[in-house]
């Protein structure tokens, strides 16, 4: 069972904005800002979009943001494109060098 | 540039071993953490294993703990994945990947499948 909690599936119409959220279920992760997001093209290598809630590594869009509120943290993907249209997940540090997922989030540009 | 290749992945039955390496180039392997992630199909991504940059810290998936190791050989700039008393639920896609000093992961490979099947 997932310690992050995220939505199976959300959409959009490229252009428009949409936001990822992953909540934490288990007290110990939500208290870390060390939250990552990933990209996932199946049959590709997933690749890293934000760190440490919302820092972009670099070559990164800055159409991609992470926020977090409380035990919440968001991904929001401004002027969507067909690109985009992938596999998201989020992950956070929890303790002693033990990192969780949450179960994905599948983006369908329409 | 940074490449991850791993390699090992195949058919092997339930209650059998399997070796993964992944072998590193384009960065200073030895400054830094790797980590163990898989996908199993129709499923999510779910990290497996850490191991610290000189080899002596290491942890694991309450999934697979008592059943895998992880190593690694700076020499050899590649790490490895023992993988013991094998269940069909480890049947997955194994990706290496970089940690960036962000406890976060910056570079992942292609993945190796490995399928445990009788």
């Amino acid at each position: 069972q997932s310690a992050l909690t995220q939505p199976a599936s959300v959409s959009g119409s490229p252009g428009q904005s949409i936001t990822i959220s992953c909540t934490a279920t288990s007290g110990d992760v939500g208290s870390y800002n060390l939250v990552s997001w990933y990209q996932h093209h199946p049959g590709k290598a997933p690749k890293l979009m934000i760190y440490e809630v919302n820092k972009r590594p670099s070559g990164v869009s800055n159409r991609f943001s992470g926020s977090k509120s409380g035990n919440t943290a968001s991904l929001t993907i401004s002027g969507l494109q067909a690109e985009d249209e992938a596999d998201y997940y989020c992950c956070s540090y929890v303790d002693s060098s033990t990192w969780v997922f949450g179960g994905g989030t599948k983006l369908t540009v329409l | 540039q940074v490449q991850l290749v791993e390699s090992g992945g195949g058919v092997v039955q339930p209650g059998g071993s399997l070796r993964l390496s992944c072998a590193a180039s384009g960065f200073t392997v030895n400054n830094y953490n790797m980590h163990w992630v898989r996908q199993a199909p129709g499923k999510g991504l779910e990290w497996v294993s850490f191991i610290e940059n000189n080899g002596r810290s290491k942890d694991y998936a309450d999934s697979v703990k008592g059943r895998f190791t992880v190593s690694r050989d700076n020499s050899k700039k590649t790490m490895y994945l023992q993988m013991n008393s094998l269940r069909a639920e480890d049947t997955a896609v194994y990706y290496c990947a970089k940690d960036g000093d962000n406890w976060a992961f910056d570079y992942w490979g292609q993945g190796t499948l490995v399928t445990v099947s009788s």
